[in-house]
């Protein structure tokens, strides 16, 4: 199992410019989210899915789009960049069952905005 | 609103002695309660976890403490090692409902002096 993976594991984008964050997971995970790392604020929620064709918004959505249409793919988008958006990014995914909800976390995605 | 606080942001603990950190929640919803541990250029990694049924939970050497009237719980780790040194997040969710994801602590960055 490869477990979490994302690409790219770096990013620089100018002002403006739209990218899609990639990220897949091969556990048949039915839950997927994207978090946010900056300095100081520890990982803030940005999007999540319950499953396939399932998305909802989390702590800090602005400026970011998803979409699940598979089990496995999860991708993060980028509409218009900002430099508020210069943050590290974590894909997890989790199988959560009544009793337990390990979420596995990617290597994340490095992005500065200039 | 940050539902999850964490102290101290920082901590720097002689080998061989024990690190604590704490957490306070505020949402009486929660009832999964777990810490990450992240090293440099890594994504998070779950350590421990307690549900509010149990008031204790050992694993080796890291020990969770849980105090449900006082919506609090804490991170022991015995014989600290330099090879602790390390992010440590406390997070939260609700598992019986929802499906929002984790909420995290802003996280403790432990150093353990040889």
């Amino acid at each position: 199992n490869a477990g979490v993976t994302q690409t790219p594991k770096f990013q620089v984008l100018k002002t403006g410019q739209s990218m899609t964050l990639q990220c897949a997971q091969d556990m048949n995970h039915e839950y997927m989210s994207w978090y946010r790392q900056d300095p100081g604020m520890g990982l803030r929620l940005i999007h999540y899915s319950v499953g396939a064709g399932i998305t909802d918004q989390g702590e800090v959505p602005n400026g970011y789009n998803v979409s699940r249409s598979t089990t496995e793919d999860f991708p993060l988008r980028l509409l218009s960049a900002a430099p508020s958006q210069t943050s590290v990014y974590f894909c997890a995914s989790s199988y959560s069952g009544p009793t337990t909800d390990t979420q596995y976390f990617g290597p994340g995605t490095r992005l500065t905005v200039l | 609103q940050q539902q999850v606080k964490q102290s101290p942001q920082s901590l720097i603990v002689q080998k061989g002695g024990i690190s604590i950190i704490n957490c306070a929640y505020e949402n009486t919803a929660f009832d999964y309660f777990p810490w990450y541990q992240q090293f440099p250029g890594k994504g998070p990694a779950l350590l421990i976890a307690i549900r509010p049924d149990v008031s204790e939970k050992k694993e080796g050497r890291f020990t969770i403490s849980f105090n449900k009237s006082a919506k609090q719980f804490s991170l022991h780790i015995m014989d600290s090692q330099p090879g602790d040194s390390a992010t440590y997040f406390c997070a939260a969710r609700s598992l019986g409902g929802g499906a929002d994801g984790l909420t995290f602590g802003k996280g403790t960055h432990l150093i353990i002096q040889p």
